[in-house]
């Protein structure tokens, strides 16, 4: 079993649409979740973190279920320049805490 | 945020040659690491760059294919030795700043050929 689990994708929405991306981690001592973006032939890049409580920036949110390890992202009134893929990511406790990522899932937005 | 430069940022190399990496940060970090992105997947990271000392390698990763340098806490470089064309993929240096935040750098395309 992988350690973090992604719907591959693809995902194929009209603009203005609600998508919901789900992620499940294997380790329970896992401490630290992420959401990072990767664009075509770039480099990923952080979105945001993902905290217990539920986090919210703009048309983003981001929840965390540590009972069930599992971990979303819902984006709102989709744009085309969120057409990327959307990296579940997370880390292990420790002092070196490295960043364990899911396969990615694939949003394209469309006109 | 951190700003981190790779060169080069793409190459051709034949089987059986070696390619180093250079990555440079804008600032000093106490974290690097070395990424491999093989084409449609996701990262797997390859090895923790430490300063003064030995990198940390994941498992499926040897220092004698992957040699890493770190000389100060800007800079570091990977090598890919002895290439295959399974080496063909994207290489990515990151850092992780004083917020705890984890940067990457823009990659390096490397195909084997």
């Amino acid at each position: 079993r992988k350690e973090v689990e992604q719907d591959p994708g693809p995902f194929n929405v009209p603009e203005g649409a609600t998508v919901a991306f789900n992620c499940t981690y294997s380790n329970s001592a896992s401490q630290s979740f992420f959401w990072y973006r990767q664009d075509c032939r770039k480099e990923p890049k952080l979105l945001m973190s993902v905290y217990s409580s539920g986090n919210e920036d703009g048309r983003f949110t981001a929840q965390l279920n540590r009972a069930s390890q599992y971990i979303s992202l819902l984006i709102r009134d989709s744009k085309l320049s969120d057409s990327a893929t959307y990296l579940c990511v997370v880390t292990l406790s420790g002092s070196a805490r490295q960043l364990t990522f899911g396969s990615g899932t694939q949003l394209t937005v469309l006109p | 945020s951190a700003v981190i430069s790779q060169k080069p940022s793409r190459d051709i190399c034949q089987r059986g040659t070696s390619l180093t990496i250079q990555c440079q940060v804008d600032s000093q970090v106490t974290m690097m690491f070395w990424y491999r992105q093989q084409p449609g997947q996701s990262l797997t990271l390859i090895a923790t760059a430490n300063q003064g000392s030995e990198a940390t390698y994941e498992s499926g990763f040897v220092i004698d294919k992957f040699p890493i340098s770190r000389p100060n806490l800007t800079f570091s470089t990977l090598t890919v030795s002895n290439m295959s064309p399974e080496d063909s993929s994207i290489y990515l240096c990151s850092v992780r700043s004083s917020t705890d935040t984890q940067y990457f750098g823009p990659g390096t395309r490397l195909t084997v050929l």
